[in-house]
């Protein structure tokens, strides 16, 4: 059974970067599977933010692309979020998940997920 | 690649059935999965490929259409499937949700 853990702060101030590590248990990060971070405002739906594969490949959220940068930290069984210049609309609860590499993509394990505030 | 959910929201007793609608702005094959979240909760996945039950997931719980259409059905609601329901879709690794649709107490 995976399981992951979302770490990190949970606010930040505005203009500031966002910083967050999914860490794996039970499991390799070492594996065809990619590895996803997810967000949620409060009383919203669900957003992608991002995938990335354990070789570092990764695919970004067009709307998020400039901002955004993903990376794997395989020694540790990690995988991290970084998100610059943000703002009140980035506010939400932030999940990680790990998604299969073919078909739909689907994700079937997640964290528990981190609610990250952006507030001066 | 757009996905529109509809109803936005369903008023159902237990025992009923429910069925709900997810559209693609444009085809997608089978690339489709649907999530169940309660409240505080991250999302479950029930349904990946457009039909294929998750392991763990009920018999009550299917998943059909292709291209542009899908639909999820909950064949007999039980007082735990109570919840709000997302379909999301890939195409060339990139991914959307549809807005979700809630299923409540009629």
């Amino acid at each position: 059974q995976v399981r992951l853990r979302e770490s990190g702060p949970g606010l930040v101030k505005p203009s500031e970067t966002l910083s967050l590590t999914c860490s794996v248990s039970d499991s390799s990060i070492i594996t065809d599977h990619y590895w996803g971070w997810f967000r949620q405002p409060p009383g919203k739906g669900l957003e992608w933010i991002g995938s990335i594969f354990y070789s570092g490949s990764t695919y970004y959220n067009p709307s998020l692309n400039s901002r955004l940068t993903l990376s794997v930290d395989t020694s540790k069984n990690q995988f991290s979020l970084r998100l610059k210049s943000v703002t009140a609309a980035d506010t939400a609860v932030y999940y990680c998940a790990r998604g299969a590499p073919y078909g739909s993509g689907s994700c079937d394990h997640w964290g528990q997920g981190t609610l990250v505030s952006v507030s001066p | 690649v757009v996905l529109t959910q509809s109803p936005a929201r369903l008023s159902l007793s237990p025992g009923e059935r429910a069925t709900l609608s997810c559209r693609a702005s444009q085809s997608i094959s089978s690339y489709l999965s649907w999530y169940q979240q309660k409240p505080g909760q991250a999302p479950r996945l029930l349904i990946y490929d457009a039909s294929d039950r998750a392991p763990g997931v009920p018999a009550r719980f299917s998943g059909s259409g292709s291209g542009t259409d899908f639909t999820l059905t909950i064949s007999s609601l039980e007082p735990e499937d109570f919840a709000v329901y997302y379909c999301q879709q890939r195409k060339n690794w990139l991914f959307t949700f549809g807005p979700g649709t809630t299923v409540d107490v009629k």
